[in-house]
């Protein structure tokens, strides 16, 4: 069973638009949370991480993310897209189970058109 | 600057053979991971280790075994590839613990005909 949930595998927006990808979480227990980006013909990138602290994070290119522990939830979100924010978006959840292991969401494959 | 680095990018082979696919990183990181990544499931883990000769079975680990002999290098293997293990596969590694991150390979593309 998928333990990170992201709640749209495709995206289409226009740029300028507010972007908002939801990720949701079924671990208790302290966790890491990461944000990855993969563009096309690309290898996976770090866009953002929370580690503990402030649970909005801002990572590269105008990316944030809010911490909800509450809700165990982990959304990204960016004001206004740009074209260059097409590629896929993967949620990723650190925690230890006999072992530091990451879990990864589904993906959410985002395309902005120009 | 941190580096994972995967033998090849592009893997054909065929049926029954025995395939390795090598990852080496130069950070002296002692957690080691293999992921399959597919369309519409993400990223899975096969197998990880956090030392050497250590080994873990991850969330897909059937039809794989896993080798690390040496900490910088984490071999997966498959022991008679089969069509269905067709897909993009991503080694990564990190520190032990908490509040540390994963850094990624460029993955190799694996076709089995």
């Amino acid at each position: 069973a998928q333990s990170v949930s992201q709640h749209n595998h495709h995206v289409i927006l226009s740029e300028a638009a507010s972007l908002e990808l939801g990720c949701n979480y079924s671990y208790g227990g302290t966790v890491n949370l990461f944000w990855y980006v993969q563009y096309p013909g690309q290898h996976l990138q770090l866009l953002l991480k929370y580690f503990s602290g402030d649970p909005l994070v801002k990572g590269i290119k105008g990316f944030e993310a809010e911490f909800i522990k509450s809700k165990f939830s982990f959304n990204l979100r960016k004001p206004s897209v740009q074209w260059s924010d097409t590629a896929e978006y993967f949620c990723a959840v650190r925690r230890y189970t006999g072992g530091f292991k990451t879990i990864f969401g589904a993906g959410t494959r985002l395309f902005v058109k120009a | 600057d941190v580096k994972v680095t995967q033998s090849s990018r592009y893997l054909v082979k065929r049926t029954g053979e025995k395939v390795f696919l090598e990852c080496v990183q130069d950070m002296d990181h002692e957690n080691m991971f293999w992921y399959r990544q597919d369309p519409g499931l993400g990223l899975r883990l096969i197998y990880f280790s956090y030392d050497v000769k250590m080994k873990e079975k991850g969330d897909i680990p059937e039809g794989y075994s896993v080798s690390r002999e040496k900490k910088e290098r984490f071999s997966l293997i498959l022991e008679s590839a089969s069509t269905n293990q067709t897909s993009m596969y991503l080694c990564a590694s990190s520190l032990q613990g908490l509040n540390t991150e994963a850094f990624f390979g460029q993955g190799t593309r694996l076709t089995v005909v």
